[in-house]
């Protein structure tokens, strides 16, 4: 089964923009079968969808999303390295959240999920 | 977007008793439900796909049953790494899906 493990800094300042990557292992990101997706969860709160890329490369953002925050959200892949990267850009602390990359199934359910990475954001 | 309620928000349980949660979605959603059970610090874990079925490696004292638009989570008897936070999902919709809020389950 594939692996997934993100990484990126722990803490970043108000106006810029954070950055995630989520290395896949065990499997190739290109192959079919998974949809690449990152959810955040808010301290003590429940989960958002943020959006997902396909085996492809195509991004597609959770419609559901507030327009302030689906407008700040960019999804990217790089096939050679086997990863899948979050871009959220004008963060504020309504951002600070545990971050987690996980595998959507053409079926639907998500699995396996990484580990989560805290971003705090401040100044 | 199809809603997903959850109760209890809270359920407080003895180990080895019974726990049955449940998930309520907005409209029918056949059997496209799935539970996950998310410990203190760390990442959800499928426990439960297409309504009933066990993910790999869940202990059989797991169990989900329903379709349309009412779930149900069953924890035979609690064990002590029982206690987490549980989610159902639903994704019916396809590319879309959305997670219910979730039930706390701690010890009584």
């Amino acid at each position: 089964q594939v692996q997934l493990q993100e990484s990126g800094p722990g803490l970043v300042r108000p106006s810029q923009t954070l950055s995630l990557t989520c290395s896949v292992s065990g499997g190739s990101i290109s192959s079919g079968g998974h949809y690449w997706t990152w959810m955040r969860q808010p301290p003590g709160q429940g989960l958002q969808w943020l959006g997902h890329i396909s085996p492809g490369g195509s991004p597609f953002y959770n419609p559901s999303l507030d327009p302030s925050l689906k407008r700040r959200v960019v999804i990217s892949v790089d096939t050679s390295k086997n990863q899948f990267s979050l871009d959220l850009s004008s963060v504020t602390a309504a951002d600070t959240a545990v971050y987690y990359c996980a595998a959507k199934l053409v079926t639907g359910w998500l699995d396996p999920w990484g580990q989560g990475t805290l971003v705090a954001v401040s100044s | 977007e199809i809603v997903m309620t959850q109760s209890p928000a809270t359920l407080s349980v003895s180990p080895g008793e019974r726990a049955t949660l449940s998930c309520r979605a907005s409209q029918s959603v056949s059997t496209n439900v799935a539970w996950y059970q998310q410990v203190p610090g760390q990442a959800p874990r499928l426990l439960i796909y297409a309504a009933s079925t066990g993910a790999t490696g869940v202990p059989a004292r797991f169990s989900g049953s329903g379709s349309g638009t009412e779930f149900t989570l069953t924890i035979s008897s609690l064990q002590s790494e029982d206690f987490a936070v549980y989610y159902c999902q639903q994704y019916h919709n396809w590319p879309l899906f959305t997670f219910g809020p979730g039930t706390k389950v701690d010890f009584k």
